[in-house]
């Protein structure tokens, strides 16, 4: 099982709260990703990281924020949640291109389920 | 456009048979596929990852198959349990950019019934 940890794994907030997910890896990945997912649905990436000081947004827009201030923790933040901000949020690392891993292969968090009522 | 389509959306199979399920993709250029595993409520979790020289490869009772020129993949459940229940996700990766972007299919979700 991949050393990627996300929490929390649950959270149920009202509209306009501020809110932090954390993610972090112990496997000295310097590629980090955020991605959300939907029911039934595929996942869209919303943000990556190459290392630190280094944020991209991605494909899906998303009024999230990230920072990459340390190479093992990737959090990301909502300054004000809305209920269309309720999805399931999975965070990913993978090890740098010319690393012993030829495919760059993602691992995945377990995941926060985020319900705004 | 990069798209992967998986089918079928759902599938219902008794515990013990072998079942099979399909991913077609447009994804150019193509560098790897991949199917994951997701569990109810869980991040997905890789079985096999092929590159464009690999037709075939296998995890245990997971056989995945690769047609470079048709652009489809198969994944094989062989004897099936009852925790094979989950989404089964196939996924490409582009060599088209530094960041080997990933295409994921919406799943097919898998029950198997005692």
């Amino acid at each position: 099982e991949a050393d990627i940890y996300q929490t929390p794994r649950y959270l149920v907030i009202g509209t306009g709260k501020k809110i932090t997910l954390e993610c972090s890896q112990t496997m000295g990945h310097d590629k980090m990703y955020w991605y959300q997912q939907d029911p039934g649905m595929e996942l869209h990436l919303i943000h990556y990281s190459y290392g630190v000081n280094s944020t991209e947004k991605g494909d899906l827009s998303s009024e999230s924020t990230v920072s990459r201030i340390r190479t093992e923790h990737f959090p990301l933040t909502l300054e004000s949640a809305r209920p269309s901000h309720t999805s399931q949020y999975l965070c990913a690392s993978s090890a740098p291109v010319g690393s012993e891993d030829p495919y760059n292969e993602q691992f995945f968090g377990p995941g926060t389920r985020l319900t705004v009522l | 456009k990069n798209q992967v389509e998986q089918s079928p959306q759902s599938l219902i199979i008794l515990e013990g048979k072998n079942c099979t399920l399909q991913c077609n993709y447009t994804v150019s250029p193509f560098s790897n596929l991949r199917w994951y595993k997701q569990d109810t409520g869980r991040g997905p979790v890789s079985l096999t990852i092929m590159t464009f020289s690999e037709n075939t490869k296998s995890n245990g009772r997971y056989t995945a198959t690769l047609d470079a020129d048709t652009k489809q993949s198969s994944l094989h459940i062989t004897a099936s349990q009852l925790s094979d229940s989950a989404s089964y996700i196939c996924v490409v990766s582009d060599r088209g950019s530094t960041l080997g972007r990933l295409y994921f299919g919406r799943g097919t979700q898998l029950t198997v019934w005692p």
